[in-house]
């Protein structure tokens, strides 16, 4: 069985640029979640994916966009970084219907400079 | 918006010694809550899961949670640490339809020798 993985594992970007962070789901799983931990804090839910189409966003704004490809894989885009974008971003995938067993990956640890 | 709160942010104990952990949510609905461990270096797991029945859950690595309806807490507790169990410690409650995880802040623990 194969975990969940995301790329890159570091990133540094500049203020005004734009980010891919990629996630590979768990074997058998179809749906993928996006977190955000920022330094000293829990994770906060961005959105969730599944058949392709967002499905649940918590409270960030549009420039925080995402994609599900048919083979369950998920991106994360980020456009218009600013510094308070830093932050490790998780990726948990699950069954359909079974959020509450969610596999996270090691996460993206995003610097924004 | 449903919440959760952690009470201690930094916890240092001596091994053997016993561990409380609180956690706090807000949310009038049926909840289902997690206890979620992060080890240094390591993914976020899962530790242990309340869905409903039995209120004392039992996790891994002799790890176990109440959950009291009347104060709206799910403290995690064991009775004796080890060393190894230095990490962070998350609560999160399902919500958003039961697809949203809303985390605490943490508590980062700390085990001496």
């Amino acid at each position: 069985e194969t975990g969940v993985t995301q790329s890159p594992t570091h990133l540094i970007k500049t203020r005004g640029q734009q980010v891919t962070l990629r996630c590979s789901s768990q074997s058998g799983h179809n749906t993928v979640s996006w977190y955000q931990q920022a330094l000293g804090q829990g994770p906060q839910f961005i959105f969730q994916y599944y058949r392709e189409e967002e499905n649940g966003r918590g409270n960030f704004p549009p420039r925080f966009s995402g994609l599900q490809f048919p083979n369950y894989s998920s991106e994360l885009n980020v456009n218009a970084l600013e510094l308070d974008d830093s932050a490790l971003y998780l990726c948990a995938s699950s069954l359909w219907g079974t959020s509450y067993e969610q596999y996270f990956g090691p996460g993206t640890r995003l610097t924004v400079t | 918006a449903q919440s959760v709160s952690q009470h201690n942010h930094h916890v240092i104990l001596s091994e053997a010694a016993s561990l409380e952990l609180g956690c706090n949510y807000s949310y009038g609905g049926t909840v289902n809550l997690f206890w979620y461990v992060q080890y240094p270096g390591q993914h976020l797991q899962l530790l242990l899961k309340y869905f409903s029945g039995d209120p004392l859950v039992k996790g891994i690595k002799g790890f176990e949670a109440e959950f009291i309806k009347s104060k709206f807490s799910f403290n995690l507790r064991k009775p004796s640490v080890q060393w190894s169990d230095t990490a962070e410690y998350f609560c999160a409650v399902l919500t958003g339809g039961g697809n949203k995880l809303t985390f605490g802040t943490g508590t980062q623990l700390k085990v001496e020798l």
